[in-house]
């Protein structure tokens, strides 16, 4: 069974481009949760999503930063217009159920963004 | 302020040492996650639990809702239980478990 899989793993912007960063959940999870890790900082949680759906978005950036988890293919998550303080780990995680005391989430490796 | 608090923030061990990872919340929680952060910085899953204790090999969890602390214990470690250990819980979620805050981690080092 393949686990998280996010893609790039690394990625490089110049400040002003887009950033897209990809993440297929383990098959069979319809649950989505992203993360930021900034340098020397811990993790925050971004955005949760369903298929199709934003559940709660409350720890994302009100401005340049979109996320959707569509029918049919990965999660994605987007950076418009990237700023030097963009620069970061980001996290995928995917669960089965969600609330559920037995929800166990499963993270991805990570993208490691770089704003130049 | 993180109200999901670790200790230590960095602790040295030598290999075969019984290690302690201590975590304590400010509110109520329905469970709490504890995560390893390897060097090349992928998240591994560890525990969730809600009470009690649970072991994974050499991995010892254990939880008092009560008091609100939680801590993770390795004994017989090695140098590659080396990595970045991350307890978290879902404190602002509205009683479901998905919307984690995370601690700012503990540093394991063992050296063989």
């Amino acid at each position: 069974n393949a686990g998280v899989m996010q893609n790039p793993r690394h990625l490089v912007r110049r400040r002003g481009q887009e950033a897209r960063l990809r993440c297929s959940p383990v098959k069979g999870h319809s649950h989505v949760y992203w993360y930021r890790q900034l340098p020397e900082e811990g993790l925050k949680f971004m955005v949760y999503l369903q298929k199709e759906n934003i559940i709660d978005e409350s720890g994302m950036p009100k401005e340049r930063f979109s996320a959707e988890f569509p029918k049919e293919g990965p999660s994605i998550l987007r950076i418009q217009q990237v700023v030097r303080g963009d620069s970061a780990a980001y996290f995928c995680a995917s669960s089965s159920l969600a609330g559920a005391l037995t929800d166990t989430q499963y993270f991805g490796p990570g993208t490691r963004l770089t704003v130049l | 302020k993180n109200e999901v608090e670790q200790s230590p923030q960095n602790l040295t061990a030598q290999e075969g040492e019984f290690i302690t990872i201590n975590c304590s919340y400010s509110v109520g929680i329905s469970a709490l996650h504890w995560l390893q952060q390897h060097p090349g910085g992928g998240i591994v899953s560890l525990f969730m639990l809600s009470s009690g204790k649970k072991k994974h090999g050499r991995l010892i969890a254990t939880i008092n809702i009560q008091e609100k602390h939680s801590s993770l214990h390795i004994t017989a470690s090695h140098p590659r239980d080396s990595a970045v250990y991350i307890c978290a819980a879902p404190l602002n979620s509205g009683g479901s478990n998905y919307k984690l805050t995370f601690g700012k981690g503990t540093l394991l080092t063992v050296n063989p």
